[in-house]
């Protein structure tokens, strides 16, 4: 599959603070999704783009589809203790097929 | 809506036993359905789709099989499980020719002993 990197790894952060995190490729890609997985749990897909450019919402959270088509970042506004996890981007790139391309996540820890 | 369920949620096997995990999807027809297998190092790996009723596709090869008996089951198995065929395994569906969005099921806890 096609290399994603994913950045921050971690991410250590109180209660109330902004966050943002992104991922970058060398590939063009045609999707670009950003999925939240807890502990023990499967992957929960929180936004999901289709269009350079793209800029969606969702709660708290905003995604953007980068215009060279090989970036996206994702935003959670004033944090709470629930957002404690692991996020993934992920997507598609025309040699793709049919599996997903993941990074290898941020870990976010939101302290009260 | 749609929801997707994994059983079983963990099990503990000893090396050379044989595996069967299973997975259903609710609220859809003919989606498409996916085994990814996460590793302790998080990333995730497709090891099998498919597109219909006895329609499977590996992508990579392995010790370990899928079948599709049913539109909305998809089932992974293994005659002899080895240690490194421990992991998280997820299943997934997306709509069919559609396959650039997919969901997760909670996945299955596999550990071999």
């Amino acid at each position: 599959g096609q290399q994603l990197n994913q950045s921050p790894q971690s991410m250590f952060i109180q209660e109330g603070e902004d966050v943002s995190m992104n991922c970058t490729s060398s590939s063009i890609f045609n999707t670009w999704l950003w999925y939240k997985q807890d502990p023990g749990e499967g992957p929960v897909l929180l936004i999901a783009l289709y269009k350079a450019g793209e800029l969606t919402s969702n709660g708290r959270l905003t995604a953007q589809f980068g215009i060279t088509r090989k970036d996206s970042f994702l935003n959670i506004s004033a944090s709470i203790p629930s957002d404690v996890g692991i996020y993934f981007c992920a997507g598609q790139t025309s040699n793709s097929g049919y599996a997903l391309n993941f990074g290898k996540g941020t870990s976010l820890l939101v302290t009260p | 809506s749609q929801t997707i369920h994994q059983w079983p949620a963990t099990l503990v096997q000893p090396v050379g036993s044989p595996l069967s995990l299973e997975c259903t999807v609710e609220g859809t027809s003919n989606p498409n359905l996916y085994w990814y297998r996460q590793a302790a190092g998080r990333g995730l790996q497709l090891l099998f789709y498919s597109v219909g009723i006895g329609q499977i596709s590996s992508e990579v090869p392995q010790n370990l099989s899928a079948s599709r008996p049913q539109d909305r089951q998809f089932i992974l198995s293994s005659k002899k499980l080895l240690l490194s065929d421990s992991g998280f395994y997820l299943c997934a569906w997306s709509l069919r020719g559609n396959p650039d969005t997919q969901y997760f099921g909670p996945g299955t806890r596999l550990t071999v002993l």
